[in-house]
């Protein structure tokens, strides 16, 4: 059973676009909505993340939109770059799990065409 | 900036070889996990750490795994008999602790990961 799904799974945007990835989750026993980002041959590194009081958060060019209502969040790279190209992650964190157990999307290869 | 670090980067082993991966967390952070990615999916939770205990497992981690914080700087993950399906990339993740935040654990920081290749 997927407790997180994301899309899309691949996405092509040139430098300068908007990227957009979603996220869609059915428990509502997560509280704390983590994105990561994942170059070849790293690990996932913390990009933004959001709590599920807010509707938006906003770092740099990165920002989270949250429509709880909907159980839904997707993360928007704004004036894409080259460098931006790697594979996000969202995750999301169950409020009963002792040790914040995250759980993640099945990841979006983002390439960004200069 | 401080990171979590991960030894060996690569690790080949023989079908039912015992293997142990080590990880080096955060110096201040508290909680320890264990993730993994099979090539091409997504990360999945193995299992959390604290105070000496695991926290939670996941279906995934089962009698043929063991986790142990040696001393007070490493946190290893054993597996007893290696299967071809534990071939993956095996990641280490720390986290703080925030008086102020609701549960108190801050972000999870990740290592760069061990590829576990079982032949």
């Amino acid at each position: 059973q997927q407790q997180v799904k994301q899309s899309p799974q691949s996405l092509i945007v040139q430098k300068g676009g908007i990227s957009i990835i979603n996220c869609a989750y059915e428990n509502t026993a997560f509280d704390y909505f983590p994105w990561y980002q994942q170059f070849p041959g790293k690990g996932p590194a913390l990009l933004i993340a959001i709590r599920p009081d807010v509707s938006e958060k906003k770092e740099g060019r990165f920002t989270i939109s949250f429509n709880k209502s909907a159980k839904q969040f997707s993360l928007h790279i704004m004036d894409s770059q080259p460098g931006d190209s790697a594979t996000y992650f969202c995750a999301a964190r169950h409020r009963g799990s002792t040790l914040g157990r995250l759980y993640f999307g099945r990841g979006t290869q983002l390439t960004v065409w200069p | 900036e401080p990171e979590v670090t991960q030894t060996p980067s690569h690790q080949v082993t023989q079908m039912g070889q015992e293997v142990i991966l080590r990880c080096v967390p955060i110096s201040n952070h508290l909680y320890f996990y264990w993730y993994r990615q099979i090539l091409g999916q997504k990360v999945e939770f193995l299992v959390s750490f604290y105070n000496n205990e695991i926290s939670e497992k996941s279906e995934i981690f089962d009698d043929q795994f063991s986790v142990e914080r040696p001393d007070g700087s490493n946190f290893t993950l054993k597996i007893r008999s290696t299967k071809l399906e534990d071939s993956a990339m095996y990641f280490c993740a720390s986290s703080g602790f925030d008086r102020g935040l609701a549960g108190g654990m801050r972000e999870q920081y990740f290592g760069p990961g061990t590829r576990l290749t079982v032949t």
